[in-house]
């Protein structure tokens, strides 16, 4: 089946301990990005990666770091987590990229506390 | 800066009704403009994709149309049904040169039997 997984669902942590959120998907699309979901807000575009290597912010790129060394993978790391950052994340991946007019296809969400 | 605003921010209907979901953006040179549905606890679901040079895209029930000179898109759902409650996001593709989505707010409907 074709989808993105992002993992864990749930995470709860506490101010400065790094974490990592994963997201892996299985249909050998080039283009990856990351938003987080805030009520009030909507969903905002934190960084996106056109293909293996290339990575590049999107509106609220602060406190994040990517890396894309593979195709499928293209996790999220904060290095040194707040509580401004506690949100809801999705990523979400194309083959080539939403101004290529292709949709975009999200994985389930990752909850993210931080205290 | 591309803002993208959406009315209304929720909407109550009896089943069976026609309904129309409206979404504004401010910078006319978009790539696209993308309608999405999203579900409490899920991720966001694909619905339409309407190309700049495009007026309009259908899916069965689903209508979207784009009128880029107004900045204007409307998601128009027929003979609404009970499944169809969810927040209903669109999103217009920056026609920069890089690939930034910018999302509405949302508008959340419910449909009720």
């Amino acid at each position: 089946e074709a989808q993105v997984t992002q993992n864990p669902r749930y995470l709860i942590t506490v101010t400065g301990k790094k974490l990592t959120v994963t997201c892996s998907q299985n249909m050998n699309h080039e283009y990856m990005s990351w938003y987080r979901q805030d009520p009030g807000l909507g969903l905002r575009q934190i960084y996106y990666s056109m293909n293996v290597e290339v990575t590049d912010k999107g509106d609220v790129p602060e406190g994040y770091k990517v890396s894309r060394k593979e195709k499928r993978n293209f996790p999220l790391i904060l290095e040194s987590p707040s509580p401004n950052q506690t949100s809801l994340y999705f990523c979400a991946s194309s083959f080539l990229g939403a101004s290529f007019n292709e949709k975009l296809f999200f994985g389930s969400g990752t909850q993210l506390s931080v205290l | 800066k591309q803002e993208v605003t959406q009315i209304p921010a929720a909407l109550s209907v009896p089943e069976g009704e026609n309904l129309v979901l409206n979404c504004s953006f401010t910078d006319s040179a978009i790539y696209n403009l993308q309608w999405f549905r999203q579900d409490p606890g899920k991720g966001l679901t694909s619905l339409l994709l309407i190309q700049s040079s495009q007026r309009e895209q259908t899916s069965g029930r689903l209508n979207a149309s784009l009128d880029k000179s107004s900045g204007r898109s409307t998601l128009y759902i027929a003979a609404s049904q009970p499944g169809d409650s969810a927040t209903y996001l669109c999103a217009a593709i920056s026609g920069t040169s890089y690939d930034k989505v910018i999302f509405g707010p949302g508008t959340s409907l419910s449909v009720i039997p």
